[in-house]
């Protein structure tokens, strides 16, 4: 069964570096999303991308957040300059269809440890 | 605004209980209502969804009813087993037009079911 796979499975990072989340949505997928955990909290939606931009995104998405679709297989997070409290689980989703007709299938998720 | 709020856990249970994990919304409109699991090593699967009020969303075994009075979508099982050992995640997405349905969660529920 096709699935969503994301890479690193856990990161660690000193405060202010850079770091890349990885994620393969599935292969027939249109729409691509990035939601994090920070431990204990909600699962929080942080960006929708659909036909090569930003479709939508929530107000914990600033400037130090980016996404990119590279290569037409790969979905990318940045985060700039990390911060403590950037730590968190970190999940990636796509779907094929718009709405609620298609269904969203989530990654195993990457652990970001900012120190 | 959106929120979604759900009981606290874990929740321990020898096989073959009856299980409620209990969903509460509040919403701008009228929402879909979700039911995501995350077991061990995995990403997030959705489990059930209702669309409207009086919805049941079936599963696996599990049940929830969209019950627009009390704002609820209470997840239930008449007998649990070990493996359905996992986290249980509630979620409401606008029924707004988007054609991409941003999903508000709630913290998620740890379930264990001893056997």
């Amino acid at each position: 069964e096709p699935e969503v796979t994301q890479t690193p499975s856990h990161q660690v990072t000193q405060m202010g570096q850079e770091v890349i989340l990885r994620c393969v949505p599935i292969s027939n997928h249109l729409y691509f999303y990035w939601y994090r955990q920070i431990l204990g909290q909600k699962v929080e939606f942080l960006v929708s991308f659909y036909n090569n931009e930003i479709s939508e995104k929530s107000e914990i998405f600033d400037d130090q957040f980016s996404v990119e679709r590279p290569d037409g297989s790969n979905f990318t997070l940045k985060i700039r300059s990390t911060k403590l409290e950037d730590s968190a689980m970190y999940f990636c989703a796509s779907r094929r269809l718009a709405g609620l007709t298609g269904e969203l299938f989530f990654g195993e998720g990457s652990r970001l440890t900012v120190l | 605004g959106n929120s979604v709020t759900q009981m606290e856990g874990p929740v321990t249970l020898s096989e073959e209980a009856f299980l409620t994990i209990n969903c509460t919304y509040t919403a701008t409109g009228y929402p879909s209502l979700f039911w995501y699991v995350q077991y061990p090593g995995e990403g997030l699967q959705l489990l059930l969804k209702a669309t409207k009020a009086d919805d049941k969303g079936s599963n696996k075994g599990f049940e929830a009813t969209y019950r627009k009075e009390t704002t609820s979508f209470h997840l239930e099982k008449g007998s649990v087993q070990v493996s359905d050992s996992a986290v249980y995640f509630c979620a409401l997405s606008e029924n707004r037009g988007s054609t991409l349905g941003r999903l508000y969660f709630g913290r998620g529920t740890q379930l264990t079911v001893w056997p």
